[in-house]
């Protein structure tokens, strides 16, 4: 049974650092993987989706990275900001797996 | 505007009495799904549906039915609910084959049975 893990739990960082959240997985045979952030009592917003067959995908600040053959996955966050604050969750689809998500907080 | 909407948002009800919580969504997705989200246990998927009239049973169906007789709908229904059934509820939706496209969540129901 595929299981999703995120570390770490919480994450305290000050304005302006570059910072690297990691999800790792059991079974490699995913279709993709997705990360999404989670404001408090919200919905679940996506931010990058990585296919498979794809190592990394970009968008604006953010960075994903994809490595099936050792079940990982990271998710990279360039200076950051007050805004960024959020749970950050990664999804992967084999059936369809949650990790518990990472509690970002980055202070002024 | 590309969107996953449910209905209610928050509901409150009583052992025993049956309530639906809708979905629908206006991307001509063929795959549509539900999740629970329950602290300390993160998001569980309860169905998914591949197709019209296609729907599956996820991570933890018991105590939930679906439906899928049209494609942006996705309605589910709780026709004894329990107390364990208090959660954060949400409905998503993805394009490509078998959805493998990006997901796209609504903003959530907020169930507590009493």
């Amino acid at each position: 049974k595929q299981e999703v893990t995120q570390i770490p739990a919480a994450l305290s960082v000050p304005e302006g650092e570059n910072l690297v959240l990691n999800c790792s997985f059991t079974d490699s045979a995913i279709y993709n993987l997705q990360w999404f952030r989670q404001d408090p009592g919200k919905g679940l917003t996506s931010l990058l989706l990585i296919q498979s067959s794809q190592r990394e995908q970009t968008s604006g600040r953010l960075n994903a990275s994809l490595d099936k053959s050792s079940g990982r996955s990271t998710l990279y966050i360039a200076a950051s900001q007050p805004g960024d604050s959020a749970t950050y969750l990664c999804a992967v689809k084999s059936g369809m797996r949650f990790g518990a998500g990472t509690r970002l907080t980055v202070k002024p | 505007e590309a969107q996953v909407t449910q209905n209610p948002r928050y509901l409150i009800t009583v052992t025993g009495k049956k309530l639906t919580v809708t979905c629908s969504q206006n991307m001509n997705h063929e795959y549509m799904s539900w999740y629970r989200q329950d602290p300390g246990l993160g998001l569980r998927q309860i169905y998914y549906s591949m197709n019209v009239e296609v729907t599956d049973k996820g991570d933890v169906p018991e105590g939930y039915k679906v439906s899928r007789k049209e494609k942006r709908n996705f309605p589910l229904i709780l026709e004894s609910p329990s107390p364990n059934q208090t959660s954060l509820y949400f409905c998503a939706s993805s394009g490509g084959r078998g959805g493998s496209y990006e997901q796209y969540f609504g903003p959530g129901t907020r169930l507590t049975v009493t």
